[in-house]
């Protein structure tokens, strides 16, 4: 199966600091999406972007499917930010292709 | 739109009973769900694909006994974790992939169960 490296693994930034987070694949994935782990585990949809860019309000990510890695960019960090960011991909086309495979998050804590 | 539940959100037993977790689509069809443990600062390990109306697909390595899984409608899919023991304390967590006039790859998640065995 493919491998997914996120880093950092653990950030930590001032209120209204802009920081970005990567994704890598170690193989082509179909589709990649983006997810916010908040403090009590529930995990909320960011993006699904299979390639090029989408932005909402402070968040945006942008995918090079070709290149095999995503970036989620955070503007203006608020605390409500902290938690722990994921994103996984779904193998090429085939058996089990609708399962993901999830990167071992980033940490983010934002401190006033 | 593309809200899952889970049922219960925490849950305390005894070792040695078994536990039921459902999980919803509340406003769409789902085919395939996906029910995953995480572990304390870990990420989520995929532990078996269910599919409405056939069996459910397990990961290598975990036991489809111990982990019951019936997907009995385009909208609820349960785990039940049978005769538990302090070692099947975690997080699970469901997802759903929507179906029909929805379908797409992205998948949604549920809010988690916390299962705890004494």
């Amino acid at each position: 199966g493919i491998q997914v490296e996120q880093s950092p693994p653990d950030l930590i930034l001032q209120e209204g600091a802009n920081s970005t987070l990567r994704c890598n694949f170690s193989d082509s994935v179909n589709n990649l999406q983006w997810f916010h782990q908040n403090p009590w585990g529930q995990l909320i949809n960011l993006f699904y972007i299979p390639s090029g860019t989408k932005q909402n309000g402070r968040l945006s990510a942008t995918t090079v499917a070709t290149e095999r890695y995503s970036l989620l960019y955070i503007s203006s960090s608020q605390t409500t930010d902290s938690g722990v960011y994921f994103c996984a991909g779904r193998p090429p086309s085939g058996a089990g292709s609708y399962q993901l495979t999830f990167g071992k998050g980033t940490k983010l804590s934002v401190i006033p | 739109g593309a809200v899952v539940s889970q049922h219960p959100s925490r849950v305390i037993c005894k070792s040695g009973t078994s536990v039921k977790i459902e999980c919803r689509s509340l406003d769409f069809q789902a085919t395939t769900m996906f029910w995953y443990r995480q572990f304390p600062k870990q990420s989520l390990m995929l532990m078996a694909t269910s599919n409405e109306g056939s069996k459910a697909t397990y990961e290598q390595g975990v036991e489809k006994d111990k982990f019951l899984i019936n997907h009995a409608s385009l909208t609820l899919s349960t785990l039940t974790v049978t005769s538990a023991h302090p070692e099947d304390s975690s997080f699970y967590i469901c997802s759903a992939r929507a179906s029909g006039g929805m379908a797409s790859y992205e998948q949604y998640f549920g809010p988690g169960t916390r299962l705890t065995v004494t």
